[in-house]
């Protein structure tokens, strides 16, 4: 079985500062690991994955998670806030690189304050 | 990048009656599409796995004969709520799989159902 907790059902930070967004997994077997992105009343956008390779990962809008298999982590981070990142963050784990088994994590808000 | 698009985007229904909302890949082919469903300030709940030419696979708890999926082509996927209550109300989501990579995973804009 697998599963995801994200710490922190809101985050707030000011505009231009860290961002770092909290999430942990449990997986069986060697994790492929995900961010989303949901704007009020969207789907989801990714941001990001890991499935091999280097640990650390980079995505879009300066995102960046970093895999962490001794602590079970893939926390995401942005040096510097902007307004437009204001939105709903989802961790996800799969077991598999077909995400048929692709479990979400209960979201991260992100709050940006002028 | 691939685009995954939903409709409607809103419907608001009344109690008893069914509604379709569709599911379609713009431009690509997906063998395979996924259904969630999304509570308020809650996580994505997947409901099913609808695979092209043959019946979904339902994820526990998730009732085939209320929730009714079809997949009749390659870029289209439905999802027929039937018989619709007030606590069907929801924020659905559908995915898909693009066929030829298989890697890749593209969400639709979601709807939003509200049964009065």
């Amino acid at each position: 079985a697998q599963s995801v907790t994200q710490l922190g059902s809101h985050v707030s930070v000011s505009e231009g500062a860290l961002v770092l967004l909290r999430c942990n997994y449990s997986s069986s077997v060697p994790p492929y690991l995900f961010w989303y992105v949901q704007y009020p009343n969207q789907g989801l956008q990714l941001l990001l994955k890991y499935t091999t390779g280097a640990t650390l990962v980079k995505g879009i809008n300066g995102f960046e998670a970093e895999f962490k298999k001794s602590e079970t982590s893939f926390h995401l981070t942005k040096p510097s806030a902007h307004m437009s990142d204001a939105a709903e963050y989802f961790c996800a784990v799969s077991e598999s690189a077909g995400y048929s088994t692709l479990t979400f994590g209960k979201g991260t808000m992100l709050l940006v304050s002028p | 990048g691939a685009v995954v698009s939903q409709h409607p985007s809103w419907v608001i229904c009344k109690s008893g009656t069914s509604v379709k909302i569709e599911c379609r890949s713009l431009d690509f082919q997906a063998t395979t599409m996924f259904w969630y469903r999304q509570f308020p300030k809650k996580s994505l709940m997947l409901m099913a796995t609808s695979n092209e030419g043959s019946k979904a696979t339902y994820e526990q708890g998730v009732e085939k004969d209320k929730f009714l999926i079809n997949h009749a082509s390659l870029t289209l996927s439905t999802l027929t709520v039937t018989s619709a209550h007030p606590e069907d109300s929801s924020f659905y989501i559908c995915s898909a799989r693009d066929r030829t990579s298989g890697r890749e995973l593209f969400f639709g804009e979601g709807s939003r159902l509200t049964v009065l």
